[in-house]
């Protein structure tokens, strides 16, 4: 049969409401989880990285949270701006592998002015 | 510093050839990753080195794909012979490694977008 290619769940919300992407993770041994941007034609951006031990960590304008009961992560980005519109992702991996990354799904986020 | 550096941006091939992609990686920076992505698999790691060895090539879809590193500050993706299910942007990133208490930012390339036609 004809193979079809994958929608990316998207989020579209109004310039300066905050933004909330969601992503679960599989691998309850990671040390870190991390959240790139991927905007159109260009590779992924590191935004900001969270350690396995931590809960919470702040970044400008975003906040990435982690629960490790249900395996959750979530990017918060306050005040959204046009220029966030993106693909997000999040990622997984361990501290003795240089950042080999095991990617998620992704998020097309969407800016409305 | 510029950045990791890829090469060519855009191929075109026809099924059969062979392709090399090049990637340049950032200076001083100890690992180099080749990814993948497609709108069916999004991105997969294929293969990545430590100080130009490879380390972990267990993402390599089959014995079509091969990459080296001959120095720190080279690395090809070769794949030979090329089929239209090879067609994606394929992204090289590199990263300082955890040894130094930096170990999750990979910074990655530009990509290149294969077309095997």
């Amino acid at each position: 049969g004809e193979s079809v290619g994958l929608h990316l769940p998207t989020l579209s919300v109004q310039e300066g409401d905050n933004s909330i992407i969601n992503c679960a993770y599989s691998n309850s041994a990671s040390d870190y989880f991390i959240w790139y941007k991927q905007e159109s034609g260009k590779g992924p951006q590191f935004i900001i990285d969270i350690r396995s031990n931590m809960d919470k960590r702040q970044g400008q304008r975003v906040t990435v949270l982690l629960n490790k009961t249900v395996k959750h992560l979530s990017l918060q980005i306050a005040a959204t701006q046009p220029g966030d519109s993106a693909v997000y992702f999040c990622a997984e991996t361990y501290y003795n592998q240089g950042g080999k990354l095991i990617f998620g799904q992704g998020t097309e986020l969407s800016v409305k002015p | 510093d510029a950045g990791v550096i890829q090469s060519p941006r855009h191929e075109v091939t026809e099924m059969g050839q062979e392709v090399t992609l090049r990637c340049k990686p950032i200076s001083g920076h100890d690992y180099l990753f080749w990814y993948r992505q497609t709108m069916m698999r999004g991105l997969e790691l294929l293969i990545y080195f430590n100080n130009n060895v490879p380390i972990d090539d267990s993402g390599m879809p089959e014995d079509r794909f091969s990459a080296k590193m001959p120095n720190a500050s080279f690395s090809t993706l070769k794949i030979q012979p090329s089929e239209p299910r090879d067609s994606a942007v394929y992204f090289c990133a590199s990263s300082e490694g955890g040894s130094r208490g930096r170990g999750t930012e990979a910074f990655f390339g530009q990509g290149t977008r294969l077309t095997v036609v």
